[in-house]
């Protein structure tokens, strides 16, 4: 089984709303990620947790927090988004994260998404 | 220049046509290489992994260069269901998405 669950599929938030993320995966993965995507652009990534810790924080505002409840849930919480944060939301894990040199591999399985709209 | 280069094409071939792309990237250290396909409006789904000796998937073949540094994706007998975006991903200490090449195949 190599399923990655996103929730929800679709969100429209306002500009001062609290929205959360959920992300899970059952394959024992100990890599999870973030990745922002907009229309005919590669995923950008935006944060990496290994082992349950926060790994990289690819400069992302603050009004994106990340949290990993457990090895297998990924959550991105969001408050203040603003308009250009539209995109579409991407989760994925993987065996291992390179920079841990822990062993396992980095085949990286991707969620369907989040697609949010932030008016 | 970019760490990881796609030409973002489009390519449009016909039915039964071989189509090949490249990746080249500019970190001699990279350590793995990836082939993701991607459909509109969908996530990116693991094609296949780039090996050192090479390896083959059915009609897909994927080679790694490293002297020159690049990947390929050869696609033989290409089918109307191959038509999406193509990612190679690098892996360093980091992991990199190319820009993606936009296959188009055409009856």
């Amino acid at each position: 089984d190599t399923e990655v669950t996103q929730t929800p599929k679709h969100l429209v938030m306002g500009m001062t709303n609290k929205k959360s993320l959920k992300c899970e995966q059952h394959m024992g993965h100990r890599a999870m990620y973030w990745y922002k995507q907009k229309a005919k652009k590669p995923p950008e990534l935006m944060f990496v947790y290994s082992y349950e810790k926060l790994s990289i924080n690819e400069s992302v505002p603050s009004r994106f927090s990340p949290e990993c409840p457990n090895s297998s849930l990924l959550n991105l919480h969001l408050h203040a988004l603003q308009p250009e944060d539209s995109a579409l939301y991407l989760c994925a894990s993987s065996q291992a994260f390179p920079q841990r040199l822990a062993g396992g591999t980095y085949e990286q399985y991707f969620g369907p998404g989040t697609r949010l709209t932030v008016t | 220049r970019k760490e990881v280069e796609q030409d973002p094409g489009p390519f449009n071939v016909p039915e039964g046509a071989t189509v090949a792309f490249n990746c080249t990237y500019s970190n001699s250290a990279s350590q793995s290489f990836f082939w993701y396909r991607q459909d509109c409006r969908k996530e990116p789904k693991l094609l296949m992994s780039v090996y050192s000796s090479g390896n083959e998937d059915g009609r897909f073949t994927a080679q790694l260069n490293r002297a020159s540094q690049y990947i390929s994706l050869l696609i033989r007998d290409s089918k109307l269901s191959d038509s999406a975006t193509y990612l190679c991903v690098v892996i360093t200490d980091k992991l990199i998405f190319g820009t993606g090449t936009r296959l188009q195949v055409f009856p």
